[in-house]
């Protein structure tokens, strides 16, 4: 299963929303997490099963979608939610992990 | 609090071996499937080996099947990567990472270990 995530770079400004769209080349449930990357830190993981926010996650964040699309969205953006994003999906037979290919979200 | 520790890093030349670990400690290790994630400098993450909790599963995806060894000990809480025949595009931060219980996703990251492949 191929992850295709988009956009690959986003510019945005504390207080905005914004979404991040991540597309599965055949339907995979609701078999997809989404993780926040930041230098100098262990990635954290954000949401699981399309929707599900891990604990601790802000309720600012939000995961959506289920089959092959999937969205993220951060409301109220804060300076501490400008990362790299990534989505990840789980294929059973046989057991493979595929991430998207990132999206960088970066101050405006 | 779960910890991830990565170690044994670091520059090797095209066709050797090398052998990276993993120290856990913060939750029972023995009951978690454990996972090995890389990613080459300015490129996304790429899932590498998956072991089952008492090792006797394990996965792998084509780009490294047959040249990446998973395992675990259990009594010593430490995942290890066995990377043998290492090619330039091996060159990557790795990562070593927890399977949520039960589940697909990786609860805990450790913070990596830079391999660089090249003579």
């Amino acid at each position: 299963v191929q992850m295709t995530q988009s956009p690959s770079y986003l510019a945005a400004s504390p207080g905005e929303s914004v979404s991040i769209s991540c597309k599965a080349s055949k339907s995979i449930s609701n078999n997809l997490a989404w993780y926040q990357e930041k230098p100098g830190k262990a990635n954290k993981l954000l949401i699981h099963s399309g929707s599900t926010l891990q604990s601790g996650t802000p309720s600012r964040f939000s995961g959506s979608g289920s089959g092959t699309d999937f969205t993220l969205t951060i409301r109220s953006l804060e300076s501490e939610d400008f990362a790299v994003y990534y989505c990840q999906q789980y294929n059973e037979y046989p057991p493979t992990w595929t991430f998207g290919g990132g999206t960088k979200l970066e101050l405006k | 609090e779960v910890q991830l520790v990565e170690s044994g890093g670091g520059l090797v030349q095209p066709g050797r071996s090398l052998k990276l670990s993993c120290a856990a400690s913060g939750f029972t290790f023995s009951n978690y499937y454990m996972a090995w994630v890389r990613q080459a400098p300015k490129k996304g993450l790429e899932w590498v080996a998956t072991i089952s909790t008492s090792g006797s599963r394990t996965y792998y995806p084509d780009s490294v099947k047959g040249r990446f060894t998973i395992s675990r000990d259990n009594a010593k809480s430490s995942l290890y990567l066995q990377m043998n025949s290492l090619k330039s595009e091996d060159t990557a931060t790795y990562y070593c990472a927890r399977r949520g219980y039960g589940s697909y996703y990786f609860d805990y990251w450790g913070q990596g270990v830079m391999v660089t492949v090249s003579s």
